[in-house]
C-alpha cells in the first residue's frame, strides 16, 4: 500500500512569494497534519485537519493556511515567504482525530524541502 | 506547556555495543508517547506507541519502555544500519498535535 505522498519534493522560492504544498494521506486515513522541521530540530506542529475541519493549529503566523479536500488530501499554503520559512515541511496522516484518540500513530511522508532565497 | 527533552544529543557506538536513549517529558495528561526513526532526507518512520506506565514494546534490536516521567529506547547489539536520528513525541490531546523532542543522532561504527 502507498504511504503518505507529498509534492513537490524540492522547491526554491524568493522572499515575498507564495507557495502551495500538497499531501495525499494513506488510503483510509481521514486525518492530515502538517509540521515544519528545521535542521537539527524536531518537527513543529502547524495544523491538523480531520474530516475536512481544522482541529488544531500551532504557533505559526496567519501567513500559513491549509485545507483538506473531500478525498482527504490536503494543501498547505504559505504567503509572503520569509528566509526563516526555509525548512522541511512534513505531512502526516492517521486514521482518527489526534485530539480524540491520542494513542494513534501518525505516519509521515518524506516532506517538501523548501528553500527561500 | 508540554515539553519533551531527549538525551544525549548524539551517541556514537561500536557495532554490538548496547545502549539506551532517553526521552523525558512534562505534560498535563499523556495520551500517547511515540518513537520515530528518521534517516537523512526522509520523513520520520513510526517505530512504537506507548501510553501507560510500565508498558514495553519490542521490534528486532529495539525495545521501548515507559514510566510516568520518561521513556527509554534500548538498542541491543546495534548494527551500522541502525544509524539514524531517533525522535520522541507526545500527544496530550490538546490542540490535536504531537510535540517532538529535538532527536538523538545515533552513529554505529562497524
Amino acid at each position: 500500500d502507498a504511504g503518505v505522498t507529498q509534492s513537490p519534493t524540492h522547491l526554491i522560492k524568493t522572499r515575498g512569494q507564495q507557495v502551495t504544498l500538497r499531501c495525499s494521506p494513506i488510503s483510509g486515513h481521514k486525518s492530515v497534519s502538517w509540521y515544519q522541521q528545521v535542521l537539527g530540530q524536531g518537527p513543529q506542529f502547524i495544523f491538523q485537519y480531520y474530516e475536512k475541519e481544522e482541529r488544531g493549529r500551532g504557533n505559526f503566523p496567519d501567513r500559513f493556511s491549509a485545507r483538506q479536500f473531500p478525498n482527504y488530501s490536503s494543501e498547505l499554503n504559505v504567503n509572503a515567504l520569509l528566509l526563516g520559512d526555509s525548512a522541511l515541511y512534513l505531512c502526516a496522516s492517521s486514521s482518527g482525530d489526534m485530539g480524540a484518540l491520542g494513542n494513534q500513530p501518525q505516519h509521515f511522508g518524506d516532506g517538501t524541502r523548501l528553500s527561500i532565497l | 506547556e508540554d515539553q519533551v527533552t531527549q538525551s544525549p544529543e548524539a551517541l556514537r557506538l561500536q557495532e554490538g555495543e548496547s545502549s539506551s536513549l532517553n526521552c523525558s517529558y512534562t505534560v498535563s495528561g499523556l495520551r500517547g508517547l511515540f518513537w520515530y526513526r528518521q534517516d537523512p532526507g526522509k520523513g520520520p518512520e513510526f517505530l512504537f506507541t506507548l501510553y501507560s506506565a510500565g508498558e514495553e514494546k519490542e521490534k528486532e534490536r529495539l525495545k521501548a519502555t515507559l514510566t510516568k516521567k520518561e521513556s527509554f529506547l534500548h538498542i541491543t547489539a546495534p548494527k551500522p544500519e541502525d544509524s539514524a536520528t531517533y525522535l520522541c513525541a507526545v500527544n496530550t490531546g490538546a490542540n490535536s498535535k504531537l510535540t517532538f523532542g529535538k532527536g538523538i543522532t545515533l552513529s554505529v561504527r562497524p
